[in-house]
This record gives structure tokens, C-alpha cells and sequence, in this order.
């Protein structure tokens, strides 16, 4: 299965933290992408890294894979209130339409 | 620029009624097409992916059911809503399977 699993499931944090989660996965992949769901919105794409791709910045995002370990992680830096929400991981396979399977998410709360 | 359209963006039906949610997509052609249903609390649970007028690829067995009557529409259907129906819809587009989601805003369905 492709499905991405996040860890931690919730992450509690004080506004200017780093927040870091993981994300794993079992097969070979296409890409990952990483999103982030705001209470009873739909998902926002945040970075898409490719599985040639060992590291990607976007803003205040980093995002890194390792593929033999099959791996992921989400560093947000000098987190903000706005930055609470659940964020998902999604490993994209060959030759399968693009879907994805999400995990359950890490939850996110930045207390300011 | 392209943009996502669901409706409605809320429901409230009886159990055994039809449903009918439909999602557009403007500013691109030919795009790959996906149906997510998330639960309360949950993750995103993929149920349907096309990637092209009437290729339609059913990930879950349900009594849900998916169309692609036009390229840059989707509908999903069900001739009898379950209790166990009720959760957020949610439709997404991408380029192809090399490429980011799009998601719309969803449709919060409440069965009763």
C-alpha cells in the first residue's frame, strides 16, 4: 500500500517553535506530497518532492525524503498561531492514476 | 487560473434517499479526477479517481458510485444513503499523476 503514516498523531508547540513530523511509507514512490487541512476546509497542497529529490525549502517549510528508509519529514520553522491545522502526508506510486492515500494526519497547535 | 467547484457545500438527507454531489473544474483540460470522503476525526479515504471521460477507477466497495459525464466534471451518486455515508466530501483535481492535488471545499453530508 502506499497509504502515509504521520507521526506524531498530535503535536502541541509554542508560537516561534519548530515543528517537525514524520511521515512513512512501504513502496517505491513517484513522489510525496505533504498537505494541510484547516478545521472543516478542504486540503491545501504545501511541497511535492520527487523521489530523486533529497530536499525541498518552500517559505518556512523543509521538507526531506530518504528513500531507502522510506521516509519523510515536514519541518516548519518559527511556527504561528496560523500554522494550526492537520497535516498529511501522501506517497504518490507509478502508473496509478495519481491517487493517493492519506494517513490519519498529525494535528498541529500552535498556542501563541 | 483554475479553480475547483463542489456543491452543495452542505446536506442533510434521510437514510434511502438518492444523493448527487458534483465537482467542476475550470482553466484546465484533461484533468485526472478524484472523490476523497474524509470522516470525523479521520483521515481522507480515497473512493474514486478518473483519468479521463468515463474511465472510472473505484477504490473502496460501497454503495457509492462515480461519473464523468463531461471532462472536467465529476459526480458522485448513490441510489440509497447509509447512516455510515455521512462525512465530508471532498473532489480534486490534478495535472497527472506527476503532479500536486487540488482540492475543492468539500461537502459536509449529514445522513439522518
Amino acid at each position: 500500500s502506499q497509504q502515509g503514516e504521520e507521526d506524531p498523531q498530535a503535536l502541541s508547540i509554542q508560537e516561534g517553535e519548530n515543528a517537525t513530523m514524520n511521515c512513512s511509507y512501504k513502496t517505491s514512490i513517484n513522489n510525496l506530497q505533504w498537505y494541510r487541512q484547516n478545521s472543516g476546509r478542504g486540503l491545501v497542497h504545501l511541497i511535492l518532492i520527487r523521489s530523486n529529490e533529497r530536499e525541498k525549502h518552500s517559505g518556512r517549510l523543509r521538507v526531506t525524503l530518504d528513500t531507502s528508509k522510506k521516509s519523510s519529514s515536514l519541518l516548519i520553522t518559527a511556527s504561528r498561531a496560523a500554522d494550526t491545522a492537520s497535516y498529511f502526508c501522501a506517497p504518490s506510486g507509478y502508473n496509478q492514476g495519481g491517487k493517493l492515500i492519506f494517513g490519519q494526519g498529525t494535528e498541529l497547535s500552535v498556542k501563541p | 487560473s483554475q479553480t475547483i467547484h463542489q456543491w452543495p457545500a452542505t446536506l442533510v438527507q434521510p437514510v434511502g434517499s438518492p444523493l448527487s454531489l458534483e465537482c467542476t473544474v475550470e482553466g484546465t483540460s484533461n484533468p485526472n479526477l478524484y472523490w476523497y470522503r474524509q470522516a470525523a476525526g479521520r483521515g481522507l479515504q480515497l473512493l474514486f479517481y478518473s483519468v479521463g471521460i468515463g474511465q472510472i477507477s473505484s477504490e473502496v466497495p460501497q454503495n457509492l458510485s462515480a461519473s464523468r459525464p463531461q471532462d472536467r466534471q465529476f459526480i458522485l451518486s448513490s441510489k440509497k444513503l447509509l447512516l455510515s455515508d455521512s462525512g465530508f466530501y471532498l473532489c480534486a483535481w490534478s495535472r497527472d499523476e506527476a503532479y500536486e492535488q487540488y482540492f475543492g471545499p468539500g461537502t459536509r453530508l449529514t445522513v439522518t
